[in-house]
Parts: C-alpha cells; sequence; structure tokens
C-alpha cells in the first residue's frame, strides 16, 4: 500500500521558538495531504487541507499564522508551528491522497513536547 | 454537518471474546465508512472500508457492514486477542479528496 512518512517523530523544543514538521509521501503524489491533532485519549482533529500549489483550506479555530502549512510539491507537505507555547504540545498528524490513490494514508505521527 | 458517532469505550474483553463496537453516522450523500485502527504511539492505519450500502469491509478478522437502513457501520470480530488491544477509530468520507470525518474513538484492551 501507499507509505506516508512523516519527520521527526518526535521532538522537543523550548516555548517560544518555531517547529518544522515534514510530512512525505513515499510512493505515490499527493495531491491532498490533511494534517490532524489528537489530543490524549481523544479523537483526531482537522486542523486545514492542503493542495499542492495552493494555500492551505484552514478549519474554524485554527490560528494560520500559528500552524503554517505548505505544500509545494507532489510528495512533501509542511507544517511548522510558530512561536510554540506548551498549549501546542500534541501528536500531529497527517494524511494523504492523491492521483492512482484515492484513500487517505496516514503518516505515523509526530509527538511535539513544547516546555 | 456530517458526523461519527461510535461507543464510548474503553471496552476491555478476554481473550477469544466476541467484540462489537457500535458506529452509526450522518451525513448529507452517500459516504464511504472506514474503520481505523491506532496502535499505542502510532498513527492510523485502515483497517475496512465500505464505499455503498450492503457493502461489507473485513481484513483481519474484523467485519463491518454498510447498513443505509440504520444508518450504521458496526465493527465486529468473533475472537480477539491480545494483540487487538488498540484504539479504533469509524469515519465516513463523502467524496474522494474530502477530509475524513472521525468518531471519537473507542479503547479495546484484551486480556490473557
Amino acid at each position: 500500500g501507499a507509505v506516508v512518512s512523516q519527520h521527526p517523530s518526535w521532538v522537543i523544543c523550548k516555548s517560544g521558538t518555531s517547529v518544522k514538521i515534514e510530512c512525505r509521501s513515499l510512493d505515490f503524489q499527493a495531491t491532498t495531504m490533511f494534517w490532524y491533532r489528537q489530543f490524549p485519549k481523544q479523537s483526531l482533529m482537522l486542523m486545514a487541507t492542503s493542495n499542492e500549489g495552493s494555500k492551505a483550506t484552514y478549519e474554524q479555530g485554527v490560528e494560520k499564522d500559528k500552524f503554517l502549512i505548505n505544500h509545494a510539491s507532489l510528495t512533501l507537505s509542511t507544517l511548522t508551528v510558530t512561536s510554540a507555547h506548551p498549549e501546542d504540545s500534541s501528536f500531529y498528524i497527517c494524511s494523504a491522497s492523491g492521483g492512482m490513490v484515492s484513500e487517505q494514508y496516514f503518516g505515523p505521527g509526530t509527538r511535539l513536547t513544547v516546555t | 454537518g456530517d458526523s461519527v458517532t461510535q461507543m464510548e469505550g474503553p471496552v476491555t474483553l478476554s481473550e477469544e471474546a466476541f467484540l462489537t463496537i457500535n458506529c452509526t453516522y450522518t451525513a448529507t450523500g452517500y459516504p464511504s465508512l472506514f474503520w481505523y485502527v491506532q496502535y499505542p504511539g502510532e498513527g492510523l492505519q485502515l483497517l475496512l472500508k465500505a464505499t455503498k450500502a450492503d457493502d461489507k469491509g473485513s481484513n483481519k478478522g474484523f467485519e463491518a457492514t454498510y447498513r443505509k437502513e440504520t444508518t450504521s457501520f458496526h465493527l465486529e470480530k468473533g475472537s480477539v486477542q491480545v494483540s487487538d488491544s488498540a484504539v479504533y477509530f469509524c469515519a465516513s468520507r463523502n467524496s474522494g479528496n474530502t477530509p475524513l470525518v472521525f468518531g471519537k474513538g473507542t479503547r479495546l484492551s484484551v486480556i490473557a
């Protein structure tokens, strides 16, 4: 099946710094990528939908200036958490679909801890 | 808007017990339905899916049937194993590249 990777798998950063998370489709061209956030013992919350070459569409309540999403190529999307705060600590998961892949395939997730 | 409701956990079962996790959906159209599984510390994996009414998705001994009349997609397995311990998410999606709508997840613990 299609493979989606995320890097890093976990990261610890200090409050006020920015962190970039990468999501890559390894064996297919992902025209659409989705970014989710998962709080402990809770479901996934969709943050934004990203189509290659265009601006991301953010869900209500998600600050686009804080969570910068770039989808510059058909295999890579990045999520940058700017000026991170402890409340941004969470598990961030991406998914990708497109081309011959109609399903959404999920990355393994990135655990962010802001101290 | 579209939504998915699944039974709250946690669910604790003994090995070889029968499993049912209920899931119902609301949708404006005719969505595809999915079950995803999340093992501890990992991302989501597609477990099974069904794309139209009366379709049955199955994988690894798990089954779910798309019931349009009851707007349900209940997950079942006849004999669970300890390795099935995970969080299970029911989800729907209206079309191709639209986002999945997830239920809140059900944590399953299987004890030997």
